[in-house]
């Protein structure tokens, strides 16, 4: 079974640009979660997304946006970028059926985005 | 709010050898997850281990092993038999039944030297 793919891996950007990025998760699962990721944050939990509806934000600006599509594949758009939206943004998929040993999130490679 | 803590920035451990890395949370709630994820150089995060509060019993996968104490809300990992390919970041997270969110702590930074 195909992990969970991100795409892309790398992005550079420049202040004041809006980016979108893709996660497609693992065959089967309905839930996807994002994470941004900094060395001075550490790691951030964005938002989760379960059937096309977002059940749960993270502290995060209204720049920081997301969505779902019918096959649970998600989309996570950052507008206006400033240089602190530089970060690994990890993107996790599960089931998310609160179903006992079932709730565990599996992660992608990352997209790394670097803004100028 | 729930808080991770990991006490241990960095820490080495000879191949062979044992090493445990700690993680304490705070909570209020009685029945959550506990996770210990794995994020070597490559960045792929991999998920070492799992438990759940309810279970008393400790989990175990392989060579990595748990010390799970509700009453002292710790979550200790520990790595048996170290490889060089144990060589990574080690984050523990805490997500509570009711939510979707995995708390990270700021994880440790674990090197296995020949």
């Amino acid at each position: 079974k195909a992990g969970v793919t991100q795409t892309p891996r790398y992005l550079i950007k420049t202040r004041g640009q809006q980016v979108t990025l893709s996660c497609s998760p693992i065959s089967g699962h309905r839930s996807v979660s994002w994470y941004q990721q900094t060395p001075g944050q550490g790691l951030q939990f964005l938002f989760e997304y379960f059937s096309e509806t977002q059940r749960n934000k993270g502290n995060f600006p209204g720049r920081f946006s997301g969505r779902q599509f019918s096959n649970s594949r998600s989309e996570m758009n950052v507008s206006t970028l400033e240089l602190g939206d530089s970060a690994l943004y990890l993107c996790a998929s599960s089931l998310g059926l609160r179903v006992g040993d079932q709730e565990t999130q599996y992660f992608g490679p990352g997209t790394r985005l670097l803004v100028l | 709010a729930q808080t991770v803590t990991q006490s241990q920035p960095e820490m080495s451990v000879q191949e062979a050898e044992t090493v445990t890395l700690s993680c304490t949370y705070d909570t209020s709630e009685n029945n959550y997850y506990l996770f210990w994820y794995k994020q070597p150089p490559s960045r792929q995060m991999i998920l070492v281990i799992r438990q759940e509060a309810y279970k008393q019993q400790n989990a175990t996968e392989n060579r990595f092993s748990v010390n799970f104490q509700k009453a002292a809300k710790s979550f200790s990992l520990k790595i048996s038999d170290s490889q060089l390919g144990d060589t990574a970041m080690y984050f523990c997270a805490f997500m509570k039944l009711s939510g979707y969110a995995l708390n990270f702590g700021k994880g440790t930074s674990l090197l296995v030297t020949p």
